[in-house]
């Protein structure tokens, strides 16, 4: 299985400023995916990024909010911009890991996860 | 995504006792995956279901996959403290859509 950091860990950061977060995997992947889980709620897409092409926001999420880097196979960032302490939350990257299974399937391996406080 | 719909929301159990989420969609899943969150910890996959009426067992824990493909379970025989978490389902045809969760809470 993949191996995946991410950076920070946990921030805690005042409203109107941005947070990067890198998410770092030791294996080179196609896709990885950014996620947000709120307290208690379930995860929640943000966006697809692929390397050497814009990256693909789920409704609700806009690139102006959540810029996205891909510049290599095992590596991403997302940033937070223009903070609110509604964007406080648990921000996940994960990766697509192809598990031959019956026909072929996928799953996903997520990061630790960079917990966010927005004051 | 394909939305899915996980119940219950939590449940809490003594030790011992068996435990069962259910994860329902209203359309055909190519497949499905199950997750554990700790808490405090990220989610971990657990399995995969692909076939029609796949059944799959892990120590205590046996993942169905319904025979239209539009619902699965997970039961836990004899709940163990360290189950305790939240569990999802996620469709795997896209990555938009996972369940809501079940909370599952263990009384030693």
């Amino acid at each position: 299985s993949a191996v995946i950091s991410q950076k920070p860990s946990r921030d805690i950061c005042q409203r109107g400023t941005s947070l990067t977060i890198q998410c770092q995997v030791d294996s080179q992947v196609t896709m990885m995916f950014w996620y947000r889980q709120q307290p208690g709620q379930s995860l929640t897409l943000i966006a697809t990024a692929n390397q050497g092409s814009e990256a693909t926001y789920e409704s609700g999420f806009v690139i102006d909010k959540f810029p996205i880097s891909r510049p290599n196979l095992t590596f991403s960032t997302l940033t937070v911009s223009n903070m609110s302490p509604e964007d406080s939350s648990i921000y996940l990257c994960s990766v697509e890991d192809w598990v031959r299974v019956g026909r072929g399937a996928d799953t996903q391996y997520f990061g630790p996860g960079t917990r966010l406080t927005v004051l | 995504g394909q939305q899915v719909m996980q119940i219950p929301q939590y449940q809490h159990v003594q030790e011992g006792e068996d435990f069962t989420t259910y994860c329902n969609s209203s359309t055909t899943l190519s497949n499905i995956q199950w997750y554990k969150q700790r808490p405090g910890g990220h989610p971990v996959f657990l399995i995969q279901l692909v076939k029609s009426g796949e059944v799959k067992k892990q120590k205590r824990l046996t993942f169905q996959f319904g025979e239209a493909k539009k619902n699965s379970s997970l039961h836990i025989t004899a709940t163990q403290t360290t189950d305790v978490g939240t569990y999802f389902c996620a469709p795997g045809a896209g990555k938009s859509t996972f369940g809501d969760g079940t909370t599952l809470t263990v009384k030693p």
